[in-house]
């Protein structure tokens, strides 16, 4: 599986800040998802990062709020803008494996903390 | 849209004892997926089960593709202090390469 890391693993920020994530992969991959998982919850899929063109955001989370960049097929970033203390979540990114499955990979999380 | 019921959402248990957690849906998936997350780390996808009725180990643990492919189950064996964690299900929303996850089952171990 791809080797995938994360800036920041953590970071504490000022209500109405940004805060720009990056997700590195080691190898090429077609499909990149970012998710938010909100303190003790479960995972939910922000948006999918498409290569060349804009993401495709979940119902409940707009480009205003969560742009995204995916550059290449190696890179993408996450922004959490205008943060509000309800932003406070780990923020994943993960790649869809390459076996032709559905099988996903994560990375560490970048875990933001809004005050 | 297609959910992912986890049961128990949590479990506290004896070093050496037998655990086993579900996953159901009132639709079919095609794939299941269970992951385990750490504290302060993202998910580690444990095991991948592709076929209805596939019985899959990766050591001690078990996972079972329920034969009507709307459930699963994942099983751990003679548990060890290194299993505690959070283990969640997730399954591909239909017709897309975009995963649904369960609601985690929290696994906390008396030495």
């Amino acid at each position: 599986s791809a080797v995938i890391s994360q800036k920041p693993s953590r970071d504490i920020c000022q209500r109405g800040t940004s805060l720009t994530i990056q997700c590195q992969v080691d190898s090429q991959v077609t499909m990149m998802f970012w998710y938010r998982q909100q303190p003790g919850q479960s995972l939910t899929l922000i948006a999918t990062a498409n290569q060349g063109s804009e993401a495709t955001y979940e119902s409940g989370f707009v480009i205003d709020k969560f742009p995204i960049s995916r550059p290449n097929l190696t890179f993408s970033t996450l922004t959490v803008s205008n943060m509000s203390p309800e932003d406070s979540s780990i923020y994943l990114c993960s790649v869809l494996g390459t076996s032709g499955a559905n099988e996903q990979f994560f990375g560490p999380g970048t875990r933001l903390t809004v005050l | 849209g297609q959910q992912l019921n986890q049961s128990p959402q949590s479990m506290f248990i004896q070093e050496g004892e037998d655990v086993s957690m579900n996953c159901t849906s009132s639709s079919i998936f095609n794939t299941w997926l269970w992951y385990k997350q750490d504290p302060g780390e993202g998910p580690v996808l444990l095991i991948a089960l592709y076929k209805a009725g596939e019985l899959t180990s990766n050591g001690r643990l078990t996972a079972q593709f329920g034969i009507t492919r709307k459930d699963s189950f994942l099983n751990i064996s003679a548990s060890i202090p290194s299993d505690v964690g959070i283990y969640f299900c997730a399954g591909p929303i239909q017709g897309a390469q975009k995963l649904v996850f369960g609601q985690g089952t929290r696994l906390t171990i008396n030495p």
